[in-house]
Formats: C-alpha cells, structure tokens, sequence
C-alpha cells in the first residue's frame, strides 16, 4: 500500500503568516490528491483536489500544488478561524489513505 | 442537497460484531460513477480510511482490517452497511460515511455527522 505522510505534525504561527504543509506520497499518485480541513468538535472539510483545485466556497488564500509523490498545502495568510487539523488523502486507487494530520495552532 | 447519516451502537463489547448503517438522501448509488466511503477516527487520532462501495457494487477494503469488514448497499433503501467483526478497545472511535463522485473525481465531496463507537465491557 502506498503511505502518505504528512509534516510537520504540528505548528504554531502568528496571524498573517504564510503556513505550508506538506504531504508525501510513497510512491505517485499523479494529481490524485485532496485536502481536508477539520477544526475541533467538527466534520472533516474538503479544501482543495485534485492536488490544486480549490473547492468552491473555500477562501483563495488556501492554495495546493504538486505532483507525483510530494504535495504542498499553503495558508497565504494564517486567521484564527484556519485553526484546525489539515488531512491529506490520495484517491487514486483503494486504499484511500489518509496522511496523518497537520494540527495548526495560533501563536 | 446531499445529506449522509451515520446509525449503530454507541457501546459494544469485545469481540461483539458492529453493525452500521450509512443512510444517504440527495444521490443514488445505482448512479454511475457513485462511491460510498467509511472512514473512522479515533479520540484524538487521525482519520483512517476503512472500505468503499460503488454504483457497480465493487468493493475495497482497508489492508490491515480488510479480514473483519464487510461493506453491501441496499440501493432501494438508499443505505450502505458495515460490519466489523472481534470488536477491540482500540476500535473505539467514530465513524463516519462519506461520498465519492468518480465522475468529478475520487475525493470526498461529503461527510456525515459522524457516530461514536465505544468498545468496552
């Protein structure tokens, strides 16, 4: 199975900070990949697939790129309200693995 | 307007079997291109992806628990149905249904409530 894994696990920045995140893929998925955003208490939410494609709604300073096997979530412009834990997954083929979480926290 | 729920025991015992149920309004899963997903995460822990359905009723299953899951649909009633078998405390955590539109792309588009399952004698 092909593992995703995420760094860093957690990290803390000032509002207004450029926060990138970052998810690898043990072997490549192409584009094959997604971004959830979960803030405490809640249900997942999707941000961004097919590595870079915004979903709709979601503020344009969340912005993804990459290809193949490394993969990077950026946060233009950290607010209060981006605190939360960020997922990624790869949807290429089963099984669906989730990388294993980015908490981010204001400092 | 596509809506998920999650239904099945907040306890079960050890080595009990878990029944859940994901009942899902808005899609079908006789669509082409229609997936159902569960997912489950632990208090405090990451999400880990566990089994998929699709509109075809091929299956997929996580590799490290695919002995004790069993994942069917009943498109009549618009529901997808999980069961895991010898239930352990590191079970415990909650469930969640999702879906998946192969057609627009393999991600999940959306998530249900979630249900917490505890696993304790």
């Amino acid at each position: 199975d092909i593992q995703m894994t995420q760094s860093p696990s957690s990290l803390s920045a000032s509002v207004g900070d450029r926060v990138t995140i970052t998810c690898r893929a043990s072997q490549g998925i192409s584009n094959y990949l997604a971004w959830y955003q979960q803030k405490p208490g809640k249900v997942p939410k999707l941000l961004i697939y097919a590595a870079s494609t915004l979903q709709s709604g979601v503020p344009s300073r969340f912005s993804g790129s990459g290809s193949g096997t490394d993969f990077t979530l950026t946060i233009s412009s950290l607010q209060p309200e981006d605190v939360a834990t960020y997922y990624c997954q790869k949807y290429n083929s089963a099984p669906h693995t989730f990388g294993g979480g980015t908490k981010v926290e204001i400092k | 307007q596509v809506t998920l729920r999650e239904s099945g025991p907040a306890l079960v015992k050890p080595t009990q079997t878990l029944t859940l149920t994901c009942t899902f309004s808005g899609f079908s899963l006789s669509t082409s291109g229609m997936c159902v997903s569960w997912i489950r995460q632990p208090p405090g822990k990451a999400l880990e992806w566990l089994a998929l359905i699709d509109w075809d009723d091929d299956k997929y299953y996580s590799t490290s628990l695919k002995t004790r899951l069993t994942i069917s649909k009943d498109t009549s009633k618009n529901q997808v149905v999980l069961t895991m078998t010898n239930m352990d405390p590191v079970d415990t955590a909650t469930y969640y249904c999702a879906r998946m539109d192969i057609l627009t792309g393999y991600y999940i588009d959306y998530w249900g409530q979630g249900t917490l399952v505890t696993v304790s004698s």
